[in-house]
């Protein structure tokens, strides 16, 4: 069993739509990240979480540290918005990550 | 926000030829910095720790005489794939750490190595 499980994997939109993204973890953690990874490779860092919620744009990032989940929300997506998000988890006993399989976002005109 | 910068985004090589991957924390140092390599369809593999000033630790089932890792200065590690082969095509992240002990680790953008 895989330390971070992220679902869907894979999810279709419509331009417009509400997404949610969601990551579960099973180990101690002192951050999570989101990273979003486009056609072609390149990886941004969208957050870094340790409690609560934070936002950027369209992009909101929550975690709850007692139920071991992280959610991903993209408001009013856009075609530019697909590529694929990956959880990733830093280990509260080191420098170890975890990273989740990744969720391939595809939004649709 | 910190950024970590990698070079050459895309690389194109002949078999046996070996290719250096740079990876620099561009706005703090970062002592220790972290090679990952993904493989198709796959999530982040670790390769290797390293720290500056000292040798790289590898994880199991990785050649460090294959993946040479530097990381000479607080800003920089290199990796090194040496007498390159076409299973060595894959795309390499490296990530880097601040100096604090409560610092967070900053991804790269990655480097995509085709090897012909």
């Amino acid at each position: 069993k895989n330390e971070v499980e992220q679902s869907p994997q894979n999810l279709t939109a419509q331009e417009g739509e509400f997404i949610t993204i969601n990551c579960s973890y099973s180990v101690g953690i002192s951050a999570l990240h989101w990273l979003q990874q486009h056609p072609g490779g390149g990886i941004v860092s969208l957050f870094m979480l340790s409690s609560g919620k934070k936002k950027h744009g369209r992009l909101i990032a929550t975690i709850n540290i007692q139920e071991k989940h992280s959610s991903l929300h993209i408001t009013a997506s856009h075609p530019r918005d697909s590529a694929v998000y990956i959880c990733a988890v830093l280990a509260a006993t080191g420098n170890q990550f975890y990273f989740g399989t990744g969720t391939s976002l595809t939004v649709i005109p | 926000g910190a950024v970590v910068s990698q070079h050459p985004s895309r690389v194109i090589c002949k078999s046996g030829t070996s290719v250096k991957i740079e990876c620099r924390s561009l706005d703090f140092q970062a002592t220790t910095m972290f090679w990952y390599r993904q493989f198709p369809k796959k999530s982040l593999m670790l390769m290797a720790t390293s720290n500056e000033g000292s040798k790289a630790t590898y994880e199991q089932g990785v050649e460090k005489d294959k993946f040479l890792i530097n990381h000479a200065s607080l800003t920089l590690s290199t990796l090194t794939v040496t007498s390159a082969h076409p299973e060595d095509s894959s795309f390499y992240i490296c990530s880097a750490r601040g100096t604090g002990a409560t610092d967070t680790q900053y991804f790269g953008p990655g480097t995509r190595l085709t090897v012909l």
